[in-house]
């Protein structure tokens, strides 16, 4: 595709129901980023994928999220007994990595996420 | 650990006058340094990135920044705005574990 899709856009949910968030990346980008924007708040790293290496899950606010990515496509966000302050919008974002030569991501236009 | 912060969580610029946006990071290694905008129910956009080389970067928009080493600043200038600069700006850092981190937003308002 010409760029990043995520779906669903909107997610309405019940406290305690689990989530599945999905994220399309540009063809050939190796980099995907998963980052939670609360309302009215700056971008949380949740996990950064790399190619085949480990993924780097160190901004994963508890042991309820998790990530997967398929080779170098895509991935998918789940959040397990959703609890309220879960809401958020959920951004992705890949890059094209080269070596040390550190390009910019483009982002999809986010999940809203709403635990009532 | 890297971090970047945006000591503004809002600047209000005249129509037509010179706008700055502050940023300053902290990194261990050689700064990869970022800044986006996000535009009113609008995805994240690039705007310009600092790898090395000129110290004066430009970007989309008609937008610069200004890489600094001494005072590890990175601000993000415009010589004239425009009403339609208003958005939410993010300035990004990318350290050697390549974590991309983000400030945490300055919204620019332009006054007509």
């Amino acid at each position: 595709g010409a760029g990043v899709s995520q779906s669903p856009s909107n997610k309405v949910t019940e406290k305690g129901k689990d989530v599945e968030l999905r994220c399309d990346p540009i063809s050939g980008h190796t980099a995907l980023y998963w980052y939670r924007q609360r309302l009215g708040q700056g971008l949380e790293f949740l996990i950064y994928f790399q190619g085949n290496s480990a993924p780097d899950k160190s901004g994963l606010p508890s042991d309820r999220f998790s990530a997967e990515r398929t080779g170098e496509s895509v991935s998918t966000l789940t959040i397990q007994r959703t609890q309220q302050e879960d809401s958020a919008v959920y951004l992705c974002a890949s890059s094209l990595e080269s070596g040390r030569y550190y390009n910019e991501q483009f982002f999809g236009p986010g999940t809203r996420l709403t635990v009532l | 650990a890297q971090s970047v912060a945006q000591p503004e969580d809002q600047v209000n610029v005249a129509e037509g006058n010179p706008l700055t946006v502050k940023c300053t990071y902290s990194v261990s290694g050689n700064p990869y340094l970022f800044w986006y905008v996000q535009y009113p129910n609008r995805g994240l956009q690039f705007l310009l990135k600092y790898i090395t080389g000129d110290n004066l970067v430009k970007g989309s928009y008609g937008f610069e920044a200004e890489f600094n080493k001494s005072q590890t600043s990175f601000h993000l200038k415009k010589p004239s705005a425009l009403v339609s600069d208003s958005a939410l700006y993010f300035c990004a850092v990318r350290d050697w574990d390549d974590k991309i981190i983000f400030g945490k937003g300055t919204r620019l308002h332009i006054l007509p």
